[in-house]
């Protein structure tokens, strides 16, 4: 078990530039999720998908921000446009459907962006 | 909406002492409550939940925390802290009320365990 690994790590871009970063979850799990944290505070809640659908969205994913996992596998976060208020750590978090772990989600390391 | 209060932003015990880290909830439904601990450079590690059943749950690294749920509370305890326990806490909740995934997290608590 390799845990949730995400990439980058680190981040710096330019404000107006277009960053993407990457999760792959735990193999056997089939749900996915994106949060952001940023410093202080605990994680804010960005999306959530069941294999490759997008089931849930936070309001605060806006138009700018996009989210896919197109194979059921590894998904990708974008942020276009970027903004100085986009500087946070984007965390994934990856989840089995059933069973005695219904419901963990297990972090990755997280992708800190800072935007310049 | 669910919400999360984590009402302490540092929490100091010596070590041998027991630890209690406070959390409290509102939630329309049901909760789903958990704990996670974060370490400096290391990601959120999931440490116990509370979903349904027994009221006190034991969790890793002899942690454990009690569900009250007319206090609205899931406190985080243990019985001997030790100085490696020093790290960054979350109380987090998922609303089965609403059906949705997302879980909310506390603002969290910085456990300082002292020699």
């Amino acid at each position: 078990d390799t845990g949730v690994s995400q990439d980058p790590r680190h981040k710096i871009t330019k404000r107006g530039q277009n960053v993407t970063f990457r999760c792959d979850p735990i193999s056997e799990h089939n749900r996915l999720y994106w949060y952001r944290q940023t410093l202080g505070q605990g994680p804010e809640f960005l999306t959530y998908f069941q294999n490759e659908a997008q089931l849930e969205k936070s309001r605060l994913l806006s138009d700018r921000f996009s989210a896919e996992r197109p194979k059921g596998s590894f998904s990708t976060l974008e942020i276009q446009r970027t903004e100085q208020g986009d500087s946070a750590m984007y965390l994934c978090a990856s989840s089995l459907e059933g069973g005695t772990h219904l419901d963990e989600q297990y972090f990755g390391p997280g992708t800190r962006l800072t935007v310049t | 909406a669910q919400s999360v209060a984590q009402p302490e932003d540092q929490v100091n015990v010596a070590e041998g002492n027991p630890l209690t880290v406070k959390c409290t909830y509102s939630v329309s439904g049901n909760p789903y409550l958990f704990w996670y601990v974060q370490y400096p450079n290391r990601g959120l590690q999931f440490l116990l939940k509370y979903i349904t059943g027994d009221n006190l749950v034991k969790g890793s690294y002899g942690f454990e925390a009690e569900f009250n749920k007319s206090q609205t509370s899931f406190h985080l305890k243990k019985p001997s802290a030790l100085v490696s326990d020093s790290a960054l806490y979350f109380c987090a909740v998922r609303d089965m009320g609403t059906g949705r995934r997302a879980l909310t997290f506390g603002s969290g608590t910085r456990l300082q365990v002292q020699p």
